[in-house]
């Protein structure tokens, strides 16, 4: 059964500062993996998705990875800002269209 | 272009009364699903609907129902809440060829 974590559970950084998200899955069998962004009380909005063949993917101030052999992903985000305060979920599709998602990481950025 | 739209946005229900949750989405996609999110997990998947007709079980299938009424609504029925079922839920669609999924803004439920 596919599992996945993500790692810290929390995270506070002052603003301006480059961080990474880390996101582990136990079968390395996935079609994708998809990142999205969570605000409080909110829905999900879809940040990166990387398909199975591809390393990485970019958009502005973010840079997924994709290592499938090991299992791991990372979100890493340039130049924080308070704006970007939310909870981060990973998500993998093992198969079909059904994804598998990750606790979530809840970020604040200090301004 | 609304995206993916679900009522209600909130609810309370006491044990043992029902309620549908309605979901509907104006991109065309085939495939459908409905998530639970609950504090310190991740969503976890009830059901979803490849295509219009077509409905199958996921993760966390036990108290619901559910109803692809037609390509654009699927629907989520709760026939007798239990407290359990409090919970934020989610309905999502996608193309068949497992592009991105799409998120609606989610339903609170509460059920005392």
């Amino acid at each position: 059964k596919q599992e996945v974590t993500q790692i810290p559970a929390a995270l506070s950084v002052p603003e301006g500062e480059n961080l990474v998200l880390n996101c582990s899955f136990t079968d390395s069998a996935i079609y994708n993996l998809q990142w999205f962004r969570q605000d409080p009380g909110k829905g999900l909005t879809s940040l990166l998705l990387i398909q199975s063949s591809q390393r990485e993917q970019t958009s502005g101030r973010l840079n997924a990875s994709l290592d499938k052999s090991s299992g791991r992903s990372t979100l890493y985000i340039a130049a924080s800002q308070p704006g970007d305060s939310a909870t981060y979920l990973c998500a993998v599709r093992p198969d079909g269209n059904k994804l598998v998602f990750g606790a979530g990481t809840i970020l604040r950025v200090k301004s | 272009n609304a995206g993916v739209t679900q009522t209600p946005k909130f609810q309370v229900l006491k044990t043992g009364q029902s309620m549908t949750l309605q979901c509907a989405q104006d991109m065309n996609h085939n495939s459908m699903y409905w998530y639970r999110q609950d504090p310190g997990m991740g969503l976890r998947l009830i059901y979803y609907s490849a295509s219009e007709g077509t409905t199958d079980k996921g993760e966390v299938p036990n108290g619901y129902n559910v109803s692809r009424l037609n390509k654009r609504e699927f629907s989520l029925r709760l026939e007798s809440a239990a407290p359990s079922q409090t919970s934020v839920y989610f309905c999502a669609s996608s193309v068949p060829s497992g592009t991105e999924q799409y998120f609606g803004p989610g339903t609170r439920l509460t059920v005392t």
